[in-house]
């Protein structure tokens, strides 16, 4: 069965500091592979999503950035963070574009 | 761009009563989907129930069901029989051929005992 991993669950880091978040994908191969960012009481926005390696869409203007250095993996960095960067973030995959993404545990990003 | 409108930030129900959660959007591609999530406490993302844009007929997961109207460009969720355990907040999402994903800024749904 397929499974997802992202980690860590929770992060503090301070303002100007990087970022690297990791996503995994077990089970299948060449997923869709997205991320989003969730603020507090909102729906989810868009961040990147990657049909292939190296293949990366970005749906926001933003001081985040994205890789898919493998096929199963996604990673969200920044190289200075701001404090508007705090949130939730979740990482997704889907098998086809028109099928339901599955959803990794989310890592509440606070920047101090 | 499309957009997801949920007009209803919170709605209640009676546990074993029936509740319906709104969902509108706003697009202009013939072929989409639509999902319905379902965010529990713990934050994991959870698949409730799918439909294509290009059935007419309505997607139903046991208690689940949507109202599917796509000239009205409107996606319903009905939730029969509620449990306790569908406390939640519910996003719709919709998703185009090319995989771009818009989610609804979600309803809190509360179920009373």
């Amino acid at each position: 069965s397929q499974t997802i991993h992202q980690w860590p669950a929770t992060l503090v880091q301070p303002v100007g500091s990087p970022l690297s978040l990791e996503c995994t994908v077990e089970g299948t191969s060449n997923p869709n592979l997205y991320w989003y960012r969730q603020a507090a009481g909102r729906g989810l926005q868009l961040l990147f999503y990657s049909v292939g390696i190296g293949q990366i869409s970005s749906e926001v203007p933003q001081n985040l950035s994205a890789s898919r250095p493998q096929d199963r993996q996604f990673i969200l960095s920044s190289k200075k963070l701001l404090l508007s960067d705090s949130g939730f973030y979740l990482c997704a995959w889907s098998l086809k574009l028109n099928t339901e993404a599955f959803f990794g545990q989310g890592t509440r990003l606070t920047v101090v | 761009a499309q957009t997801v409108t949920q007009s209803q930030p919170e709605m209640s129900v009676q546990e074993a009563e029936t509740v319906t959660l709104s969902c509108t959007y706003d697009t202009s591609e013939s072929d989409y989907y639509l999902f319905w999530y379902k965010q529990p406490p713990s934050r994991q993302m959870i698949l409730v129930i799918r439909q294509e844009a290009y059935k007419q007929q309505n997607a139903t997961e046991n208690r689940f069901s949507v109202n599917f109207q796509k000239a009205a460009k409107s996606f319903s969720l009905k939730i029969s029989d509620s449990q306790l355990g569908d406390a939640a907040m519910y996003f719709c999402a919709y998703r185009s051929l090319a995989g771009k994903s818009t989610f609804g800024d979600g309803t809190t749904l509360t179920v009373k005992p």
